[in-house]
């Protein structure tokens, strides 16, 4: 148990759906990520929120919409997705962004595919 | 921009051996270097973070050392065993706090 949990575990859906990962942390820290883990590639960092507040955004297409209601809790809205946006999707937490020994705590991921 | 690799991308070993993963970075101003752990399917486990004043850690049967000059990590895993099969993923940790993935080693001990 890694104390991160996601929502769902397996995801199909088509280019017209509207769909929400959820991400909850049961550790109590203040800094959620979400990542993509595409075939052949590395982990691409998404968004990093601290303290509900957004501080990362890598050019993340605006078909992907995180929220962060609160500081254990990470959503990741879907919409209009394209079939190369099929790939698992990891949400991480720490304690904080700032301490230079903090490791990140990694759910299982949802697999996304987009027909 | 920060740009991690790992060689080997594969691996296969007998059970019993001791093995080195590699991992090269492109950016030597880091807060940390972490090494993690995936098996198929699943999220990651982190296994060894070295902080950037740091040489080496060691958790079991695992070390994993740092130099920053040369840009490289070591993971060494003694008297591997069927268990340690899996896909290990290094990171480094830069100013940005953002980390900065390889594509990993998939690792295959053979019993």
């Amino acid at each position: 148990e890694t104390g991160v949990t996601q929502t769902p575990r397996h995801l199909v859906m088509g280019m017209t759906n509207k769909k929400s990962l959820k991400c909850e942390q049961h550790l109590g820290h203040n800094a959620m990520y979400w990542y993509k883990q595409s075939a052949k590639k590395p982990l691409e960092l998404m968004f990093v929120y601290s303290l509900e507040e957004r501080v990362e955004n890598n050019s993340v297409p605006s078909r992907f919409s995180p929220e962060c209601p609160n500081s254990s809790h990470l959503f990741l809205h879907l919409h209009t997705l394209q079939p190369e946006d099929s790939a698992l999707y990891l949400c991480a937490s720490s304690q904080d962004l700032t301490d230079r020994a903090d490791t990140q705590y990694f759910g299982p991921g949802t697999r996304l595919t987009v027909l | 921009k920060q740009e991690v690799t790992q060689i080997p991308a594969a691996l296969s070993v007998p059970e019993g051996e001791n093995l080195v993963l590699n991992c090269s970075f492109t950016d030597s101003a880091i807060y940390n270097l972490q090494w993690f752990r995936q098996d198929p399917g699943k999220g990651l486990t982190s296994l060894l973070l070295i902080q950037s004043s740091q040489r080496e850690q060691t958790s079991g049967r695992l070390n994993a050392s740092l130099d920053k000059s040369s840009g490289r990590s070591t993971l060494y895993i003694a008297a591997s065993q069927p268990g340690d099969s899996a896909t290990y993923l290094c990171a480094a940790s830069g100013s940005a706090r953002q980390l900065t993935f390889g594509s990993g080693t998939q690792l295959t001990v053979l019993p």
